[in-house]
């Protein structure tokens, strides 16, 4: 009930193509959800995060659809740039402090030139 | 944004050694780390949750005799593997919650630290 599961696991896309990466997870409990983008050797950096009181969040490029009935969350990167290629973590919490953040199991993405 | 500072990037070591990772928040007081491990092409895996001047609560499987952590200051964690083996090699990484009883929202994540056990 604790996990978080991610899709793809890889995923290569055009430049100036859509990348779109899913998420499901099961407890209802969960009332945040971050994306975190990580370069190699990096540690992971919030991209864009989503309360469930909205189906969708916009910032720049970056979009989050969430469905709450269907326990869902996807992240849409507009317009990819070969500089978009890392891998993003989903993942999902409580929005207070008491909570440990669970991961996705990852997404690595590869935008062709 | 807030910063926080982990250090060192990498380090090699001689099998049964030990190192020290530290993990600093440079602009703010955090209360609250995290240390995770990484393995290539793996998730972070949440090892310990470290609380300012008390004794940090480790997740299932996470040996705390191995793994030790210090959590002495508002700005200072430190991870020690000790009598470091081979299989101890794995990018671990920390993170440190801003605002005391802050919000998830405010978490922040050092560079990683890669370990290399020979």
């Amino acid at each position: 009930q604790q996990q978080v599961k991610q899709s793809p696991q890889s995923l290569i896309v055009q430049k100036g193509g859509i990348s779109i990466i899913n998420c499901a997870y099961e407890n209802t409990a969960f009332d945040y959800f971050p994306w975190y983008q990580q370069f190699p050797g990096k540690g992971p950096a919030l991209l864009i995060a989503i309360r469930p009181d909205v189906s969708e969040k916009k910032e720049g490029r970056f979009t989050i659809s969430f469905n709450k009935s269907a326990k869902q969350f996807s992240l849409h990167i507009m317009d990819s740039q070969p500089g978009d290629s890392a891998t993003y973590f989903c993942a999902a919490s409580s929005y207070s402090s008491a909570s440990k953040i669970i991961f996705g199991s990852g997404t690595r993405l590869s935008i062709r030139p | 944004g807030a910063v926080v500072s982990q250090h060192p990037s990498w380090v090699i070591c001689k099998s049964g050694t030990s190192v020290k990772i530290e993990c600093r928040s440079l602009d703010f007081q955090a209360t609250t780390m995290f240390w995770y491990r990484q393995f290539p092409k793996q998730s972070l895996m949440l090892m310990a949750t470290s609380n300012e001047g008390s004794k940090a609560t480790y997740e299932q499987g996470v040996e705390k005799d191995k793994f030790l952590i210090n959590h002495a200051s508002l700005t200072l964690s430190t991870l020690t593997v000790t009598s470091a083996h081979p299989e101890d090699s794995s990018f671990y990484i920390c993170s440190a919650r801003d605002i005391p009883g802050g919000s998830n929202e405010k978490l922040f994540f050092g560079s990683g630290t890669q370990l290399s056990v020979l």
